[in-house]
């Protein structure tokens, strides 16, 4: 089941901070989150595994809160570059190890 | 490392013809994933591999599309007969291992007449 991502769109203006979420009716696992500009591949920014470890992104960060199945992509001191459409994808802990894609939070960053 | 290669970018073809997409993985790396992007239905997860072997391809839209992978280094993802509501970008993308980071490729922009 796909992901909910919240807001659907965000217009901000540089040095301002932003928060994206994402929730799943499913038990999860693991969250990932990706950027893509348009007319490019999805980049990944972060990792949150279940039981705390995260892997990620030097200027972004997130968090994870498994008993709720959510997880929240905060940016801070939005810079230009952070413009893109950000899509959170969940992992279950059953059906295999297939990631599932949100529909997508864009993100306009203007000076 | 060359990052996960995808052929051709573009492919602009007529309807009832046969598509022909082709993704190497990166080296190393065991699942593989055909998605379809397009502005309606966002990324869907269309089948994935796992050591070659596909195991889930509940995604795919139909009997027209089908994905083999032949080897650890290429897969195909094949439409037969295209329809215009097949027009998206399709990505292939690779990981190592189940729970990590998944890479993308370029994508192929598919535009059926």
């Amino acid at each position: 089941q796909q992901p909910v991502q919240s807001p659907q769109a965000v217009i901000l203006r540089e040095g301002e901070d932003a928060v994206i979420n994402c929730s799943s009716s499913k038990a999860l696992y693991s969250v990932h989150w990706y950027r893509q500009k348009h007319g490019e591949a999805p980049i990944f920014l972060m990792i949150l595994l279940k039981g705390g470890e995260q892997k990620g992104h030097d200027k972004i960060s997130a968090s994870f809160n498994e008993k709720k199945q959510q997880s929240s992509l905060y940016l801070t001191a939005s810079q230009l570059s952070y413009s893109g459409t950000y899509f959170c994808g969940t992992e279950g802990n059953t059906g295999g190890f297939k990631t599932i894609f949100g529909a997508g939070t864009r993100l306009f960053v203007k000076a | 490392d060359a990052g996960v290669i995808q052929s051709p970018r573009h492919e602009v073809t007529e309807m009832g013809q046969e598509v022909t997409l082709r993704c190497k993985p990166i080296s190393g790396h065991d699942y593989l994933f055909w998605y379809r992007q397009t502005m309606m239905r966002g990324l869907e997860l269309l089948i994935y591999f796992n050591n070659n072997v596909p195991i889930d391809d509940s995604g795919m839209p139909e009997d027209r599309f089908s994905a083999k992978m032949p080897n650890a280094s290429f897969s195909t993802l094949k439409i037969q007969p295209s329809e215009p509501r097949d027009s998206a970008v399709y990505f292939c993308a690779s990981r190592r291992g189940a729970k990590n980071i998944q890479y993308f490729g370029a994508g192929t922009r598919l535009s059926v007449l």
